[in-house]
C-alpha cells in the first residue's frame, strides 16, 4: 500500500518551454502532497505543500508563478515548471501523506522526475 | 548550524558487520523522526519512523532516539552489499512544521 507514482520519469526540454509533472497516489487518498527538488549530491529541499482544493503553500525563495501547483483531486497533484531554464534542471520528487499531513504522518515518495533543460 | 546534520561519509563496512548511521537536529520541538534510504538516481524509500525516546527495531534495522541529546541513529545489522545507498535522516515538527532532511550519509558495504 501507499504507492505514489510520477509521470514522466524523465524529460528533456528546450529553454523557455513549460513542463508538467504529475504526481498520483495510487491506493490512498492524499489530502496533502509535497513537492521537493534535489540537486546532485544535495538533500531534498521542500518547494511547496499542496492541499487538495486550495492554493499551494510555497517555501521561501520558490517562485509561485514559475512553479505552478494544482491539486485538483485527492489523488492527483501537478507541478508545472513554466519557462524552464537550465538552472531548473534537477530531480523533482513528490510525496503524499496518508491523511491530513500532520507531523506524525509518514510521507511516501514518488519515483521522481529528472528534468533536463537544454 | 544546519537543522539536520549527518556525516556525508562514505561509511564503509564489511559485509555482515553492523553499520551505524548518526544524525543530530537543532530544533528541540521536533516530534517525528524518519530514516529514508535513497539509491543513486532514485527517490527516497522509508525505512523507519520513530517518535519516542529509546530503540525501535524492524528486522535488521534499529532506530534509536535521544531527544535530550537531539540525536537519532540507525543501526543496520548483518549489512549486505544491497544496503549500499545514501541514508537520509528527516525530522518533522517544531517551529517549522515541515519535514527537514539531512544531506545524507553514503553507506558502502564491501563484499
Amino acid at each position: 500500500g501507499a504507492v505514489v507514482s510520477q509521470h514522466p520519469s524523465r524529460v528533456i526540454c528546450k529553454s523557455g518551454t513549460s513542463v508538467k509533472i504529475e504526481c498520483r497516489s495510487l491506493d490512498f487518498q492524499a489530502t496533502t502532497m509535497f513537492w521537493y527538488r534535489q540537486f546532485p549530491k544535495q538533500s531534498l529541499m521542500l518547494m511547496a505543500t499542496s492541499n487538495e482544493g486550495s492554493k499551494a503553500t510555497y517555501e521561501q525563495g520558490v517562485e509561485k508563478d514559475k512553479f505552478l501547483i494544482n491539486h485538483a483531486s485527492l489523488t492527483l497533484s501537478t507541478l508545472t515548471v513554466t519557462s524552464a531554464h537550465p538552472e531548473d534542471s534537477s530531480f523533482y520528487i513528490c510525496s503524499a501523506s496518508t491523511s491530513g499531513g500532520s507531523l506524525t504522518d509518514t510521507q511516501y515518495f514518488g519515483p521522481g522526475t529528472r528534468l533536463t533543460v537544454l | 548550524q544546519k537543522e539536520v546534520e549527518q556525516n556525508s561519509g562514505p561509511l564503509s563496512v564489511p559485509e555482515g558487520a553492523i553499520a551505524s548511521l548518526n544524525c543530530t537536529y537543532s530544533d528541540r520541538g521536533s516530534q517525528s523522526f524518519f530514516w529514508y534510504r535513497q539509491y543513486s538516481g532514485k527517490s527516497p524509500e522509508l525505512i523507519m519512523s520513530i517518535y519516542s525516546n529509546g530503540d525501535k527495531e524492524d528486522g535488521r534495522f534499529t532506530a534509536q532516539l535521544n531527544k535530550a541529546s537531539q540525536y537519532v541513529s540507525l543501526l543496520i545489522r548483518d549489512s549486505q552489499p544491497s544496503d549500499s545507498a545514501t541514508y537520509l535522516c528527516a525530522v518533522a515538527g517544531g517551529a517549522t512544521n515541515k519535514l527537514i532532511f539531512g544531506t545524507g550519509t553514503l553507506l558502502a558495504v564491501q563484499p
